[in-house]
C-alpha cells in the first residue's frame, strides 16, 4: 500500500475553511484515496473517498491533482465538533467481498477553537 | 452500512491474564478486522479473520498471542494472552463493505488497561 504523508496537526477557528493536504507519490494506477475521521474514544469514521479530480459530499470535497500523487481534503465552515484525527489512505478499492485491510498512517490532529 | 458492537469497552486486567474481546456485526461479513491504536499513535492492523479459516496475522502479531475465532460470519472474538502493561491499548472491529465506495466501518473500541 502507498505510504502516506499528512501534517501532523493543524489548528482553525470556527466557520473557516480547513484544507488538509496528504501526499502519497507513490499511489499506484489501482489505488483510491479515502479519508477517515476519528474522535478520542471512538472507532474512526468515513469521511470521503475518490479517485481523481473532485468529489464533494455533504461533509467535505476530496481534491485530487491530474498526477494524484497528493490530495487535499476541504472541510467548509468548521466547527467545534470537527476537532478530531483525519487520516488519508490510499489503496485499492474492493467492489466485492469483505474489503482490504487498512494501512493508517499517523493522522492529522486538527484543533477547532472560537 | 454496517453496525458494530464491541464487548466490553473497557476493562482493567492484571498482568499475566487473558481478555477475550468480542465483536458483532449486524449483517454477514466475509471478512472481520482486528486493529490495535497504543495510546497517543495511530490505528495498526493485528489480523485479519476469515469465517471457516484461521487468521492472517501481521508481522510483529502472533496467534499465540492474539489468538481470535471466527465462528460465523458476523461474530468474532480477540483474546489478549498473558497481558503485560505494554499490551495497554485500544482494540478496535473493523470490516469493510465493498462496492462502488469501499468504506470501512469500526467497533467503538475496547480500552485495556493492564496493571
Amino acid at each position: 500500500l502507498a505510504k502516506t504523508t499528512q501534517p501532523i496537526s493543524m489548528d482553525s477557528y470556527e466557520g473557516q475553511e480547513v484544507n488538509i493536504t496528504c501526499s502519497h507519490n507513490n499511489i499506484a494506477t489501482n489505488d483510491y484515496i479515502t479519508w477517515y475521521q476519528q474522535f478520542p474514544s471512538q472507532g474512526p469514521r468515513f469521511i470521503i473517498q475518490g479517485y481523481k479530480t473532485k468529489v464533494t459530499n455533504e461533509v467535505a470535497s476530496l481534491f485530487i491533482p491530474a498526477d494524484r500523487k497528493s490530495s487535499t481534503l476541504s472541510l467548509p465552515r468548521v466547527s467545534l465538533s470537527d476537532t478530531a484525527v483525519y487520516y488519508c489512505l490510499v489503496g485499492e478499492r474492493v467492489l466485492t467481498g469483505g474489503g482490504n485491510k487498512l494501512t493508517f498512517g499517523t493522522g492529522t490532529q486538527l484543533k477547532v477553537e472560537l | 452500512s454496517a453496525v458494530i458492537s464491541q464487548k466490553p469497552s473497557r476493562d482493567i486486567c492484571q498482568r499475566g491474564t487473558s481478555l477475550t474481546i468480542q465483536c458483532q456485526v449486524d449483517s454477514q461479513v466475509t471478512m472481520m478486522f482486528w486493529y490495535r491504536q497504543q495510546p497517543g499513535q495511530s490505528l495498526t492492523l493485528i489480523a485479519t479473520a476469515n469465517q471457516g479459516s484461521e487468521a492472517t496475522y501481521e508481522s510483529g502479531f502472533v496467534i499465540d498471542k492474539f489468538p481470535i475465532s471466527r465462528p460465523n460470519l458476523t461474530f468474532s472474538t480477540l483474546t489478549v494472552s498473558n497481558m503485560s502493561p505494554e499490551d495497554s491499548s485500544i482494540y478496535l472491529c473493523s470490516v469493510a463493505l465493498g462496492g462502488q465506495i469501499t468504506e470501512a466501518f469500526f467497533g467503538q473500541g475496547t480500552r485495556l488497561t493492564v496493571v
